[in-house]
């Protein structure tokens, strides 16, 4: 168990809706990072927070957004979902150095 | 431009011998290097890492060489287990701490 939660395990949803993913990082951690792994592809990274503010961006499109509240935990927000948007999403939390440590990830399906 | 190449997609090695996982990096301001393991359809999991500062790092059965001329690292599994057989990603970061990942390498256990 890394200490990373992520809700909700598994998502199906109808092309053009709007979802919402939601990360609690490690307790201590600022940084949060998502991914994306499509069919047996690599990670992509989409984008980092880091104590509440964008720190990095990704291969993010535009249709998605994200935020970290103050109380760290973050949201994915996914709209006008289209077929290709299948995939698993990830969060990942960080501390002081590099080592990120991943939650287990919403399936998301998009039919 | 990928900054880290894992040139293996897959890898299949007997059980009880050495597995050697490689990876190489273009970025000379990479200073921090990590390996991480994954099962299907979960989060990756923090294997090793090592400081560019070193050229060794060992913990149990893990242990990660750094070759800086070279820009090359490996990681070697000694011996391999049936419980290795995962997508081993490697990443590199900078100073501003921005993991860069490999496509990963699929590891194949053979009993």
């Amino acid at each position: 168990d890394s200490g990373v939660t992520q809700t909700p395990k598994h998502l199906i949803t109808a092309t053009g809706q709007r979802v919402t993913l939601r990360c609690s990082p490690r307790s201590g951690d600022l940084s949060v990072y998502w991914y994306q792994q499509s069919l047996d592809q690599g990670l992509q990274f989409l984008i980092q927070y880091y104590n509440g503010e964008e720190r990095a961006k990704g291969n993010i499109l535009e249709r998605f957004s994200a935020q970290q509240f103050p109380d760290l935990h973050s949201e994915l927000n996914l709209s006008s979902l289209e077929l290709g948007d299948s995939a698993l999403y990830f969060c990942a939390s960080s501390g002081v150095r590099d080592e990120q440590y991943f939650g287990p990830g919403t399936r998301l399906t998009v039919t | 431009d990928q900054q880290v190449k894992q040139n293996s997609p897959s890898l299949s090695v007997q059980e009880g011998r050495i597995s050697i996982l490689n990876c190489d990096y273009t970025n000379s301001m990479f200073d921090y290097f990590l390996w991480y393991k994954k099962y299907p359809a979960e989060g990756p999991t923090f294997l090793i890492s090592i400081s560019s500062i070193k050229d060794k790092n060992e913990d149990g059965r893990f242990t990660v060489f750094l070759n800086k001329s070279a820009k090359h690292l490996s990681l070697h599994i000694v011996p391999s287990q049936p419980g290795d057989s995962a997508v081993y990603f490697c990443a590199a970061s900078d100073s501003n701490y921005q993991l860069i990942w490999g496509a990963g390498t699929k590891l194949i256990i053979k009993p």
